[in-house]
């Protein structure tokens, strides 16, 4: 994961807005990943977005993308408790996915 | 159930001992991969296959070994070379060839490694 950065935690009240950033290193990549991973478990795929988007929504997720800054973030609308987990930015690179270090999201009540 | 199967879930190993993790699909993906995920350091590429009988390296191959030798299959070894294997082992599929589908990955549940 050393090409994509991420903060490490994030501590949000149930209710609120969540955000999640994340940089990244290549500015060719086409496409660019938000991972969710449960306690325990494997990876989901949460949501993606092409680079020629600076924005796309689904339902609460909205992702973002500044292509220039190479920065790219996540945000939770309306967090709920089953939204606590690591979210994982990731980039393609050569037929590979490379991931972030993972941030982990702390619903408080 | 469609999807993908890692076992065993809970391994303990004594030092000096090699233990495979299996990893089994029936998405009937090209590709498969396997990430070592340690706290505070995400997820590292080991080994990666994108067709039968081929495979490649990948960040942190070095104690590590892989076969592909059926589409389904692509179980890994953790040798005694290996020097700090006590881990989460996660295995993923996807479809082989745009960069777009390259990211669009499944894992598996994980095998989580302990060294005695």
């Amino acid at each position: 994961g050393e090409d994509v950065e991420q903060s490490l935690f994030l501590s949000v009240r149930e209710g609120d807005s969540s955000v999640i950033n994340c940089t990244y290193t290549d500015s060719s990549s086409t496409y660019l990943y938000w991972y969710k991973q449960e306690p325990g478990a494997g990876l989901q795929l949460l949501t993606y977005i092409f680079s020629n988007m600076d924005m796309k929504q689904d339902q609460r997720l909205t992702v973002l993308l500044n292509k220039k800054d190479k920065h790219l973030s996540l945000r939770i609308a309306d967090t709920q408790t089953g939204d606590s987990a690591i979210y994982f930015c990731a980039e393609p690179h050569d037929y590979k996915l490379s991931f972030g270090a993972g941030t982990t999201v702390t619903v408080r009540a | 159930d469609g999807g993908i199967t890692q076992s065993p879930k809970y391994l303990f190993r004594k030092e000096g001992q090699n233990v495979t993790l299996s990893c089994e699909q029936n998405l009937n993906h090209d590709a498969m991969y396997w990430y070592r995920q340690d706290p505070g350091q995400g997820l590292r590429l080991i080994y990666y296959s994108q067709i039968v009988n081929d495979f490649q390296k990948g960040d942190i191959a070095e104690g590590y070994s892989v076969s592909r030798e059926k589409k389904e299959s692509f179980p890994l070894t953790v040798t005694s070379a290996q020097k700090n294997p006590t881990a989460f082992y996660l295995c993923a599929t996807g479809p082989r060839g745009t960069e777009r589908n390259t990211g669009e990955l499944f894992f598996g549940e994980g095998s989580r490694l302990t060294v005695l």
